[in-house]
């Protein structure tokens, strides 16, 4: 199975300061078709999570330019920029290259 | 409106069965492969079971294996997890979502305890 590591555990963000966290693979997500197959999500508290960026770069419809998702073809990064209130919550990153699908631990972003 | 609506859940003793459904709305149910993903109380998410569009395609994780099915009824827009030999470690908030995740339902709870 993959296994999708996320750091940190936690941040803690001043709002209207960015923030970023990292989502490695044990494998290459990059499949042969050129798409790398990583995902970003959010679970605000006592909420469904939601899609924020889907094949490591682009932007889910309704999300916010804020975001954005970099990476190569194991380690992975989301940039928050400007953190607003309703950025707090649990974000997950997860791979759809090949099942079973896995989802990283979580990082738990709180304000200052 | 997007919508995907989990029911089915509710206490259940070790080693019996459940039957979770999902009805979507909003969307093109048949056009999406889709998941049942659930969430321990506390924990992170677990991926349970995938079934593309037209059901050719179906992977369960291997914690459920043998024991949990997945289905679908695209004329019903409804997707079902029927759960046998349920355990403790079963208990979780169930969701349903599509493929890679644009459509989550609110979740139903699934607890297994004597």
């Amino acid at each position: 199975d993959i296994v999708m590591t996320q750091a940190p555990l936690s941040v803690s963000v001043t709002p209207g300061e960015s923030a970023s966290i990292s989502c490695r693979s044990s494998k290459s997500l990059l499949h042969s078709n050129g798409i790398t197959y990583v995902y970003w999500y959010l679970q605000k508290p006592g909420k469904s999570p939601q899609l924020l960026i889907y094949r490591m770069s682009n932007l889910a419809s309704g999300v916010p330019d804020r975001f954005s998702g970099s990476g190569s073809e194991t380690d992975f990064t989301l940039k928050i920029s400007r953190v607003e209130a309703e950025d707090v919550g649990i974000y997950y990153c997860g791979q759809l290259l090949e099942n079973p699908r896995t989802f990283g631990g979580g990082t738990k972003l709180e304000l200052k | 409106e997007v919508q995907l609506v989990e029911s089915g859940g509710g206490l259940v003793q070790p080693g019996r069965s459940l039957k979770l459904s999902c009805v979507a709305s909003g969307f093109t149910f048949s056009n999406y492969g889709m998941n049942w993903i659930r969430q321990a109380p506390g924990k992170g998410l677990e991926w349970v079971a995938y079934i593309s569009s037209g059901s050719s395609y179906i992977y369960y994780a291997e914690t459920v294996k043998g024991r949990f099915t997945i289905s679908r009824d695209n004329a019903k827009n409804t997707l079902y997890l029927q759960m046998t030999s349920l355990r403790s470690e079963d208990t979780a908030l169930y969701y349903c979502a599509s493929g890679q995740g644009d459509y989550w339902g609110q979740g139903v709870m699934v607890t297994v305890s004597s």
